[in-house]
């Protein structure tokens, strides 16, 4: 079974409108850690923003900010105020497990988002 | 944040040889390192762990006598692609947990496309 689906393959929107990525997960642990990382066309993986399964808020970070509804699993990244610049892949991933930096992340299928001029 | 750097960012060889990409944190040590590929149009796959200072982990599917890994240092580590063919051609990414600060998470390097003719 899948731990992160993202049901979104792409999306279309509308420069200077907010966006919002869906991210659903799988995990019977009760400490885990939620990411969401930017792949542009020349590769890189950029981190945006990480929400722990234990954090109280919603995590944010400039314009991302992580909707976290712990009760549907569902962590979703809203992106406000779009511009051209965020045309991307983007990936939800989640880490399994208490807090520790050396533990591996598995990643969602992704979603291609095309701002619009 | 923290810098992890890959070389070489591309490659081209021929069937049969063996190709050795290296991974470095450039301002932190990193006693673990994770080895992704990506095919085109897809998510990450985890490949591997690097555990400096003993045996990578494989995940499962992963061939460990054709993915060699070595983790020399606590900056270093090397996939080997051996006897690559071109079925290997992808795109591989490496990422490394950095410490200290108030995130979990980790930093990607910049990958290498990998193309065997």
């Amino acid at each position: 079974a899948q731990k992160i689906t993202q049901t979104q393959p792409g999306m279309f929107v509308q420069e200077k409108e907010a966006v919002t990525l869906d991210c659903t997960y799988d995990t019977s642990d009760p400490s885990y850690g939620l990411f969401w990382y930017k792949q542009p066309s020349s590769g890189e993986m950029i981190f945006l923003i990480y929400q722990g399964s234990y954090d109280q808020q919603n995590a944010t970070e400039g314009r991302y900010s992580l909707n976290f509804q712990k009760a549907r699993k569902s962590a979703n990244l809203v992106i406000s105020a779009s511009q051209l610049g965020d045309s991307a892949m983007y990936f939800c991933a989640m880490r399994e497990g208490p807090m520790n930096r050396d533990d591996k992340i598995i990643f969602g299928k992704g979603t291609r988002l095309h701002i619009l001029p | 944040g923290a810098v992890v750097s890959q070389h070489p960012s591309w490659v081209i060889c021929k069937s049969g040889t063996s190709v050795k990409i290296e991974c470095r944190s450039l301002d932190f040590q990193a006693t673990t390192m994770f080895w992704y590929r990506q095919f085109p149009k897809q998510s990450l796959m985890l490949m591997a762990t690097s555990n400096e200072g003993s045996k990578a982990t494989y995940e499962q599917g992963v061939e460990k006598d054709k993915f060699l890994i070595n983790h020399a240092s606590l900056t270093l580590s090397t996939l080997t692609v051996t006897s690559a063919h071109p079925e290997d051609s992808s795109f591989y990414i490496c990422s490394a947990p950095a410490a200290g600060g108030d995130t979990d998470t980790q930093y990607f390097g910049p990958g290498t496309r990998l193309t065997v003719l």
